[in-house]
C-alpha cells in the first residue's frame, strides 16, 4: 500500500517570506499522480498544485511550485510572497496510475501559519 | 463552474439511528469518492464508484453502505450510528484519464455529521 507522509505537523512563516512544506511518498509504481491540497478553517479541501510522475519538468501555480524529486520519492510545495489567506492546513497526497476509481491517499498535514 | 454539491451540509442524529448523505458530482464527472476526517485527522478513503459500480473499498464500516445511481449522484447510508461517527464527509468526483485535466479529484464542501 502506498504511504504518505509530512513529517512537519505545523509550520509558520512572516507574511512576504518563502516557506517550503515536505512531504515523502512511497510506492513501487512508476506512474502517479502527486497533489497538494489546501484545507482553510472552513474546511474546504481545495486543490492547490497536481504532478505527474512521468513529466520531469517541476507544476506552478503562481506563487505555489513544486520540487519533486522522482528517485528520493520527495514532493515537497513552496509558496513565495506569502499571504495570510494561504494559513491553512495543507495536506500532500497520492494517486495510483490512472484506472477508474483510483484512490487518494493523504499524509497526515502541515499546518501553515502565515504571520503579518 | 459547478462544483461538487453535497446535501446535507449539517447533519445531527443520536446513537443509533440512520443517517443519509448525498452528493452530486460535477457534470461529466463520472467517478464519486467518499472520505471521512476525523477532528484532527487526514481524509480517510471510505469507498468509491465509477460507471455506477463500485471501484474501491476503503475503511468503510460495514454499518456502512453506498451507491451511486444512474445520473451520477451518489449516497452514503450509515446505520446504526456511534459517537465515533461523527466527523467530516466529504464527497469528491473526477473524470476519466485522457483529458486535460483528468485524474484530478475534486472534493464538495462536505457534511458535517455530528452523533450525540
Amino acid at each position: 500500500a502506498q504511504t504518505v507522509t509530512q513529517s512537519q505537523p505545523e509550520m509558520s512563516v512572516q507574511e512576504a517570506e518563502t516557506v517550503t512544506l515536505s512531504c515523502t511518498y512511497d510506492t513501487s509504481e512508476s506512474n502517479y499522480y502527486l497533489f497538494w491540497y489546501k484545507q482553510p478553517p472552513s474546511r474546504q479541501m481545495i486543490l492547490v498544485i497536481r504532478q505527474e510522475a512521468y513529466k520531469q519538468q517541476n507544476a506552478t501555480e503562481n506563487r505555489f511550485s513544486v520540487n519533486f524529486q522522482k528517485a528520493a520519492k520527495s514532493f515537497s510545495l513552496k509558496i513565495s510572497d506569502s499571504q495570510l489567506g494561504d494559513t491553512a492546513m495543507y495536506f500532500c497526497a497520492f494517486m495510483n496510475p490512472p484506472t477508474s476509481g483510483s484512490r487518494l491517499t493523504f499524509g497526515e498535514g502541515t499546518q501553515l501559519t502565515v504571520n503579518p | 463552474a459547478a462544483g461538487v454539491i453535497q446535501s446535507p451540509r449539517h447533519l445531527i442524529k443520536e446513537k443509533r439511528e440512520t443517517a443519509t448523505l448525498k452528493c452530486y458530482p460535477i457534470p461529466r464527472h463520472d467517478t464519486v469518492y467518499w472520505y471521512q476526517q476525523g477532528p484532527g485527522q487526514d481524509p480517510q478513503f471510505l469507498i468509491s464508484f465509477y460507471e455506477k459500480m463500485q471501484s474501491d473499498k476503503g475503511s468503510i464500516p460495514d454499518r456502512f453502505s453506498a451507491q451511486q445511481f444512474s445520473d451520477y449522484h451518489s449516497e452514503l447510508n450509515m446505520s446504526s450510528l456511534e459517537l465515533g461517527d461523527s466527523a467530516l464527509y466529504f464527497c469528491a468526483s473526477t473524470f476519466p484519464s485522457g483529458m486535460s485535466s483528468g485524474n484530478t479529484i475534486y472534493f464538495g464542501e462536505g457534511s458535517w455529521l455530528t452523533v450525540v
